[in-house]
């Protein structure tokens, strides 16, 4: 079962436009939501993530939007440049217990053109 | 970078054969995952470990088991390889602390299963 749902799988955009990147989770235990970017060859690496208290994170051009209503978060690359170009996953884990256990999606592969 | 290394980084290897992994890491981190990482499923969790000797099993464990012995290493073993276990397998290692309890992932294994 996933339990994080990541869309869309891939995404190309021209440079200096805005990348949007849409996750639905299920568990409403979940209280820590981060994103991941993975260039080719390489591990992932974390990016951003957010709790649960607040509805937006922002950290230069990246931006995480935050509905606990609806149980979705979203990923913005503003002025998204051809050094984006990478593999994104969303993940969502619970921090009882503090194993930080992460679930993840299924990646979105974002191109960005020049 | 994050001090963990893993090896082989790449391995042909035939159904019915064992197979271990090694992930090793210098930060004196607590917490060790391991990870596969297939199209179109993102990052599943194998396996995990939150202490030396302490092990649990993740969501796709079936075939998999895992050691560790001292607080550096985490090994992974498939005892008899088949085709569905053509993965590429990802470390990680997390402290266990601060707000977000990051985890930092290693380069990968790229095992084929023929």
């Amino acid at each position: 079962q996933q339990q994080v749902k990541q869309s869309p799988q891939s995404l190309i955009v021209q440079k200096g436009g805005i990348s949007i990147i849409n996750c639905a989770y299920e568990n409403t235990a979940f209280d820590y939501f981060p994103w991941y970017q993975q260039f080719p060859g390489k591990g992932p690496a974390l990016l951003i993530a957010i709790r649960p208290d607040v509805s937006e994170k922002k950290e230069g051009r990246f931006t995480i939007s935050f509905n606990k209503s609806a149980k979705q978060f979203s990923l913005h690359i503003m002025d998204s440049q051809p050094g984006d170009s990478a593999t994104y996953f969303c993940a969502a884990s619970k921090r009882t217990g503090n194993t930080g256990k992460l679930i993840f999606g299924q990646g979105t592969t974002l191109q960005v053109k020049p | 970078d994050a001090g963990i290394t893993q090896s082989p980084r790449h391995k042909v290897t035939e159904t019915g054969t064992p197979v271990t992994l090694r992930c090793h890491q210098t930060e004196n981190h607590r917490y060790m995952y391991w990870y596969r990482q297939d199209p179109g499923h993102g990052l599943r969790l194998i396996h995990y470990s939150y202490g030396v000797k302490d092990t649990d099993k993740g969501e796709v464990s079936d075939g998999y088991s895992v050691s560790r012995s001292k607080t550096e290493d985490f090994l992974l073993t498939l005892e008899s390889a088949t085709s569905s276990q053509t993965s590429v397998y990802f470390c990680a290692i997390s402290d266990g602390t601060g707000s977000y309890n990051e985890q930092f992932f290693g380069p990968g294994t790229r095992l084929t299963v023929l």
